[in-house]
């Protein structure tokens, strides 16, 4: 099954820091996805990629950057952390056409901004 | 902009029932249908998808879809505890290729 890995699994940061989430993939997949888990929000999703060197925005993508330095990494950047960032942020990879096709998502970093 | 929602929002039932989970959308566009679940503390897996107006049986599975109504919904057959779990719904479009979740409905299949 597709392996996709996230570091760290669990985060406390402190307001105003600047966190980075990791995430790894071996499926040679495209398609690269953030997202983030509230209770009574479902699944949001923050920023994607296309493959190498490419980001877009997705629906809640203030107060946070995104890097694809390679076909296998991609990152979440919360320059200035805040307490609003607190929450469960899930990383995904799946083919191109990503509608037709299943995301597998990464085991989750629960991050907390004190 | 997609919105997708889930009811009900929580749901507890006996084991060997029977499950219904709903889900509605708003872009009448949308082509792909999803469900996903997530069993506490664990990551959300694709548990079904269908892509044409119907229904799509997997083993105690079923998707229905009615594109017209906006509305698609999940059944589960003979429901067991190992099914207690966040189920969420996802919507995709074949235009801006994003795929929205609902905010998900939790089921607890009581032995």
């Amino acid at each position: 099954e597709a392996a996709v890995t996230q570091s760290p699994r669990n985060k406390v940061a402190v307001t105003g820091g600047k966190v980075t989430l990791s995430c790894n993939q071996t499926n040679n997949h495209n398609n690269m996805y953030w997202y983030r888990q509230d209770t009574g929000h479902g699944l949001r999703l923050i920023h994607y990629s296309y493959g190498a060197g490419s980001t877009e925005k997705g629906d809640i993508p203030d107060g946070y950057k995104a890097s694809r330095p390679s076909q296998e990494n991609f990152s979440l950047i919360l320059e200035l952390a805040t307490p609003s960032q607190t929450s469960v942020y899930f990383c995904a990879s799946g083919a191109a056409h990503w509608g037709q096709n299943t995301l597998y998502f990464g085991a989750g970093t629960r991050l907390s901004v004190l | 902009q997609q919105n997708v929602q889930q009811s009900p929002e929580s749901l507890i039932v006996p084991e060997g029932a029977r499950t219904s989970l709903n889900c509605t959308f708003s872009d009448s566009a949308s082509q792909y249908f999803w469900w996903y679940r997530q069993h506490s503390g664990k990551a959300p897996k694709a548990l079904m998808s269908i892509f044409s107006n119907g229904e799509k049986e997997e083993g105690r599975f079923t998707i229905h879809l009615n594109k017209a109504s906006l509305h698609f919904s999940l059944h589960i057959r003979d429901s067991q505890p190992s099914d207690s779990a966040l189920y969420l719904c996802a919507v995709g479009t074949g235009g801006n290729n994003k795929l929205t979740f609902g905010q998900g409905t939790v089921l607890s299949v009581i032995p």
